[in-house]
């Protein structure tokens, strides 16, 4: 079975903290996704990474970074927390349709979740 | 820009009574419509991908079709053990890579 890892369930952080959220997978998947879901807005991409070292921002990349160094490792960084960043965070990873190809067969395997307080 | 709309936004059913979700979209050319279930305090988890119109996949008691603006899922003598919120999502042909994500629907089946 497909295991995409987030290295917390819960954290409570104070707002200007930096912040990391790490994930790991272990199926060799080219793709790395990082979500967050609010109540009423939704699944919503922050960024995405089609191989190592590789990213494209998503809709709502501001106040955010990522970090791939390895292929089954994907970070995700909050540089100053704010309160608005109180969120569900979801990882998830994807074949790409062809290797080195910027695509998405669209089968996502999610991790469970990274639920971030901002005080 | 890409819109997926999924109707109602909450459904409770009982044990036995079939019913359907709604999922409409808008896209610039439907590179793939994909339905993911999700549970309380979990991930998404995949259940179907649909390419073209008139395409049909089924798994136990869901049952999820297409056609060029929107796609359904037919639960069929639900169980308790389907409630959970149900999410639909597109690709279109202008992205490589990027899904756009309906709000969900949350389905709750009491016994």
């Amino acid at each position: 079975d497909v295991k995409v890892t987030q290295s917390s369930r819960y954290l409570v952080k104070r707002t200007g903290e930096k912040v990391f959220l790490e994930c790991v997978q272990d199926m060799d998947h080219e793709n790395m996704f990082w979500y967050r879901q609010d109540p009423g807005l939704g699944l919503r991409l922050i960024y995405f990474s089609y191989d190592v070292k590789m990213k494209e921002k998503g809709d709502i990349p501001e106040g955010y970074s990522v970090s791939r160094e390895k292929k089954e490792r994907f970070s995700l960084i909050l540089e100053s927390a704010s309160t608005n960043q109180t969120s569900m965070y979801l990882c998830a990873s994807s074949f790409a349709l062809a290797s080195g190809r910027l695509s998405n067969t669209g089968e996502l395997f999610f991790g469970e979740g990274s639920r971030l307080t901002v005080l | 820009e890409d819109q997926v709309t999924q109707s109602p936004e909450a459904l409770r059913l009982q044990e036995g009574e079939s019913s359907s979700l709604n999922c409409s979209y808008t896209v610039s050319g439907l590179r793939g419509l994909f339905w993911y279930r999700q549970d309380p305090g979990k991930g998404p988890e995949f259940l179907f991908t649909l390419y073209s119109a008139g395409e049909e996949k089924e798994k136990e008691r869901l049952k999820a079709t297409l056609t060029k603006k929107e796609s359904f899922l037919h639960i069929t003598a639900p169980k308790p053990e389907d409630s959970a919120t149900y999410l639909c999502a597109v690709q279109s042909g202008g992205s490589n890579y990027k899904l756009t994500f309906g709000k969900g629907t949350l389905l709750t089946v009491n016994p």
